[in-house]
């Protein structure tokens, strides 16, 4: 079946800093992959996205690049914000029957 | 362009009970897909409805129902509620089935089964 892995938080990083959240898939055939991101008591709000290999989803700073070699999405950015402490879901859609979602990692980002 | 609501906000249960939660898409798309998120874990996909009819289901037991009317507005109903019922229920509506499809989710739906 389809799964998705992520690494675990919480992870708490200095403002500035570099980061990484890694996510790994096991999924059959092509599919789309997606960060979405969930402030406090809200729902989820997508955060980029990739539909092919290769492919490098970006928004707001955040990079991610669609790895089938190594059947993983990592979320990057260069520079993270206070704004940015949040809970951060690896997720993959395969051809729309069914959105697995990863566990979760909390993002907290000190001044 | 509105986007998708859900209601009521917050729900308390009383474990037996029936409920129903309600979602309304973004305008324009036609697939509703309704999800349960447990405390500090990720959204579980409960099903999918494309144009009314259920597209897919998740590992969720039949006491878990759900409509898609001709607005594509939906409803979830749980009957006989259980203690882990206990979550955020979010509705994400898309443009259409399909990976390239982004789907847009609701504030969610806090329910409480006591």
């Amino acid at each position: 079946g389809n799964s998705v892995t992520q690494m675990e938080g919480p992870v708490t990083l200095s403002e500035e800093a570099f980061l990484t959240i890694n996510c790994t898939y096991t999924a059959t055939g092509y599919p789309s992959l997606f960060w979405y991101v969930q402030y406090p008591g809200e729902g989820l709000q997508l955060l980029l996205k990739a539909t092919k290999a290769d492919d490098k989803g970006s928004n707001k700073g955040f990079e991610a690049t669609y790895r089938k070699e190594t059947t993983s999405f990592h979320l990057e950015k260069g520079s993270v914000q206070v704004s940015d402490s949040a809970v951060y879901f690896c997720a993959l859609d395969n051809y729309g029957q069914n959105f697995v979602f990863g566990p979760g990692t909390r993002l907290s980002v000190l001044p | 362009e509105t986007g998708v609501t859900q209601s009521p906000t917050h729900l308390i249960k009383t474990r037996g009970q029936q409920v129903t939660l309600r979602c309304s898409s973004q305008s324009g798309h036609n697939t509703v897909s309704w999800y349960q998120q447990a405390l500090g874990q990720g959204p579980q996909f409960i099903f999918q409805y494309y144009r009314e009819e259920e597209n897919g289901r998740g590992n969720f037991p039949p006491r878990f129902s759900g409509l898609q009317f001709p607005n594509y507005s939906s409803e979830l109903n749980v009957n006989a509620l259980e203690l882990d019922d206990s979550a955020l229920y979010l509705c994400a509506s898309s443009l259409s089935l399909g990976g390239t499809y982004e789907q847009y989710f609701g504030p969610g739906t806090r329910l409480t089964v006591t």
